[in-house]
C-alpha cells in the first residue's frame, strides 16, 4: 500500500518561496508513475500544479509555471515542490499524488494535505 | 484548458435516494475522466477512473457512465457515508483539469 506524506513550513511570508516535500512509502517512487502536486485553496476546489517523472520529466500548469519546480529525489523517495513570490491566492491545502497508472492520469494515492498559508 | 463543469453545485438527498452528478467537458475527452469523493479535512479519494471503471474497493453502488463531453457519476441507494463533495477530473490533456465540485447534503 503506496503512502504519501507532505512535509513542510505551514506559514510562508509574501513574495517568499513555498517549499514542500512527499515522501513516499510502501513503494518506490523509481516506479512507472508521474508524481504530482494538487491544491485546494480553503472553501475551494481542486487545481493540480505539475508532475514529476523519475527521470526528472515534468510537466506544470501554464497557470503556475512561471513561478513552480517540482523535483525528484530517487535517494530519499521523495519529489518536492517549490513556489515562488508567492502571494496570499497561493494559500491552500497542498496534496501530493501518485498519478498516470499504465499511462491514464487520475490520481489513486494522496498524501493528506498540508496547509500552507501566505501572511506577514 | 479544458473547462469540466459540474451540476448541481449542490444536491440535498435523502439515506436510500438514488442520486446523480452530471460532468461536462468543453470539448472531447473520450473517456479519460475520473471521480473523486472528499470528505472535509481529508484528501481527495479515487472512486471511477476511464468513465466507467469502479476503483478496487469502493462500494459497487457508485457507477459511472459517458463519453466524449457528457459524463454521470451515479451513487444507488445512498448511505450515511456518502454524505460529501465529489469532483470530476479529465486527463485527456494538460493541464488536468477538475470541476468545481457537487456538494452531496442531508435533506
Amino acid at each position: 500500500q503506496v503512502q504519501l506524506q507532505e512535509s513542510g513550513p505551514g506559514l510562508v511570508k509574501p513574495s517568499g518561496t513555498l517549499s514542500l516535500t512527499c515522501g513516499v512509502s510502501g513503494g518506490s517512487i523509481s516506479s512507472s508513475n508521474w508524481w504530482s502536486w494538487v491544491r485546494q485553496p480553503p472553501g475551494k476546489g481542486l487545481e493540480w500544479i505539475g508532475e514529476i517523472y523519475l527521470s526528472g520529466s515534468t510537466n506544470y500548469n501554464p497557470s503556475l509555471k512561471s513561478r513552480v519546480t517540482i523535483s525528484v529525489d530517487k535517494s530519499k523517495n521523495q519529489f518536492s515542490l517549490k513556489v515562488t513570490s508567492v502571494t496570499a491566492a497561493d494559500t491552500a491545502v497542498y496534496y501530493c499524488a501518485r498519478a498516470c497508472i499504465g499511462g491514464s492520469c487520475y490520481f489513486d494515492y494522496w498524501g493528506q494535505g498540508t496547509l500552507v498559508t501566505v501572511s506577514s | 484548458d479544458i473547462q469540466m463543469t459540474q451540476s448541481p453545485s449542490t444536491l440535498s438527498a435523502s439515506v436510500g435516494d438514488r442520486v446523480t452528478i452530471t460532468c461536462r467537458a468543453s470539448q472531447s475527452i473520450s473517456t479519460w475522466l475520473a471521480w473523486y469523493q472528499q470528505k472535509p479535512g481529508k484528501a481527495p479519494k479515487l472512486l471511477i477512473y476511464k468513465a466507467s471503471s469502479l476503483e478496487s474497493g469502493v462500494p459497487s453502488r457508485f457507477s459511472g457512465s459517458g463519453s466524449g463531453t457528457e459524463f454521470t457519476l451515479t451513487i444507488n441507494s445512498l448511505q450515511p457515508d456518502d454524505f460529501a463533495t465529489y469532483y470530476c477530473q479529465q486527463y485527456n490533456s494538460y493541464p488536468w483539469t477538475f470541476g468545481q465540485g457537487t456538494k452531496v447534503e442531508i435533506k
